[in-house]
């Protein structure tokens, strides 16, 4: 049964620091995905990574996948307070229903 | 292209209702997925559609739960004798092609008192 593992759970950071959020999944895929959840409100797709080595940025955030290594990582750079939301990452475990993580939730302050 | 929609937004029972809702997907989406979250936690799988077939339920989806999706476009997700830990989000989202990037609606949250 895939399992997919996210870390830190929570994190306050402050405008302007960097850092990154972590994503393990326990069996093979090569389908990744992170999303982003804002209280009380439904998920946004932010990125979907789908071979070994793919990145893609957009913003501040920066994501990638080493399927060898089953981890995918989110990077925030000088981080700003409107990033502050719950960070979701979702593994496809190749029936094409998702798995998700238990989310990282972000608090950027001044 | 106006996303994925749900309605109710909210919905608050007694305990043993029934209640239903609606999700309407992206209109050249062929995949629709039912998905529950509660608080805390990421969403939980429950069921899935490609076109009007549900191809898998979860092991979470007991037989109080029935979901349909006539004719290939909206679906129902139906909870009979609702119970306080059927209480949580109800995401609805679909996709296409075979990146399967899954597009979610706003949700219904339930509550059941």
């Amino acid at each position: 049964e895939l399992k997919v593992e996210q870390n830190p759970l929570f994190l306050s950071m402050q405008e302007g620091k960097n850092y990154t959020i972590y994503c393990n999944y326990s069996t093979t895929s090569d389908r990744l995905y992170w999303y982003r959840q804002d209280p009380g409100k439904s998920l946004e797709s932010l990125f979907v990574l789908l071979s070994n080595g793919a990145v893609k940025q957009e913003g501040r955030l920066m994501a990638s996948l080493d399927t060898k290594a089953r981890l995918s990582t989110l990077h925030i750079t000088a981080a700003v307070h409107d990033l502050s939301a719950t960070y979701f990452c979702a593994v496809d475990d190749h029936t094409d229903k998702l798995i998700f993580g238990t989310g990282t939730r972000l608090q950027v302050f001044p | 292209d106006t996303g994925v929609s749900q309605d109710p937004r909210h919905k608050i029972t007694k305990r043993g209702q029934n209640v239903t809702f609606r999700c309407d997907p992206i209109s050249e989406h062929n995949r629709l997925y039912w998905y529950r979250q509660t608080l805390g936690q990421g969403p939980e799988f429950l069921t899935y559609f490609q076109n009007e077939a549900q191809l898998e339920k979860s092991r979470l989806l007991s037989d109080r739960f029935s979901a349909e999706r006539p004719k290939g476009s909206f679906s129902t997700l139906e909870i009979q004798r609702t119970e306080q830990g059927d209480s949580a989000m109800y995401l609805c989202a679909s996709s296409s092609g075979v990146y399967n990037e899954q597009f979610f609606g706003p949700g219904t949250r339930l509550t059941v008192l």
